[in-house]
């Protein structure tokens, strides 16, 4: 079942921060973020496995609660590179990986 | 390396036509994908492989065919085209114990008339 992600869409200008928001009614053992820039392939950014760990790439950060199935991308300090479609995704233990419909983030000098 | 490597960039195609997507990877990955990526819907998986001779299904596998003879290609075949084929075909590859780190492919813009 595919996880649902929140917001659709974010713009925001540079400086400014976002939390990108992926749960699933499933049980999650991990998850994992990949951003796609217009025009490009989608690149893994990071996984999430549970225990409530937090990681970091760059300034992007994210959390992941098992309890709540839920995982929350963050970007701070927004920059103009970090425009793109951020997919969240769960799976792979069966070699299936499910991808949400992704976030659209727009960001503006 | 060359990475992940898919061929053509574009495509069109007349309805009930057949057509080859070529996919090839030199990381000597044990695992390969196809999805498609169609607007609003994010990816989804079409076929997969976890060795040469391996094969199989993933979310949306109607119409379309897949065969493993060698690690480092891995073909998507459409056997007969439909405009409900028309999307963005990527293509990934990672290491069997990493499947969540895919290193995808540019595509493959394929429309059906």
């Amino acid at each position: 079942q595919q996880p649902v992600q929140s917001p659709q869409a974010v713009i925001l200008r540079e400086g400014e921060d976002a939390v990108i928001n992926c749960s699933s009614s499933k049980a999650l053992y991990s998850v994992h973020w990949y951003r796609q820039k217009h025009g490009e392939a989608p690149v893994f950014l990071m996984i999430l496995l549970k225990g409530g760990e937090q990681k970091g790439h760059e300034k992007i950060s994210a959390s992941f609660n098992e309890k709540k199935q839920q995982s929350s991308l963050y970007l701070t300090a927004s920059q103009l590179s970090y425009s793109g479609t951020y997919f969240c995704g769960t799976g792979g233990s069966n070699y299936k990986l499910t991808f949400g419909k992704g976030t659209l983030l727009t960001v503006n000098p | 390396n060359a990475g992940v490597t898919q061929t053509p960039k574009f495509q069109v195609l007349k309805t009930g036509q057949s057509m080859t997507l070529q996919c090839a990877q030199d990381m000597n990955h044990e695992y390969m994908s196809w999805y498609r990526q169609d607007p609003g819907m994010g990816l989804r998986l079409i076929h997969y492989s976890v060795g040469a001779g391996i094969t199989d299904q993933g979310e949306v596998p109607n119409g379309y065919n897949v065969s493993r003879s060698t690690t480092e290609d891995f073909p998507l075949r459409l056997l007969s085209a439909a405009p409900s084929q028309t999307s963005v075909y990527f293509c990934a590859s990672s290491y069997r114990d990493r499947v969540f780190e895919q290193f995808f492919g540019p595509g493959t813009r394929l429309t059906v008339l």
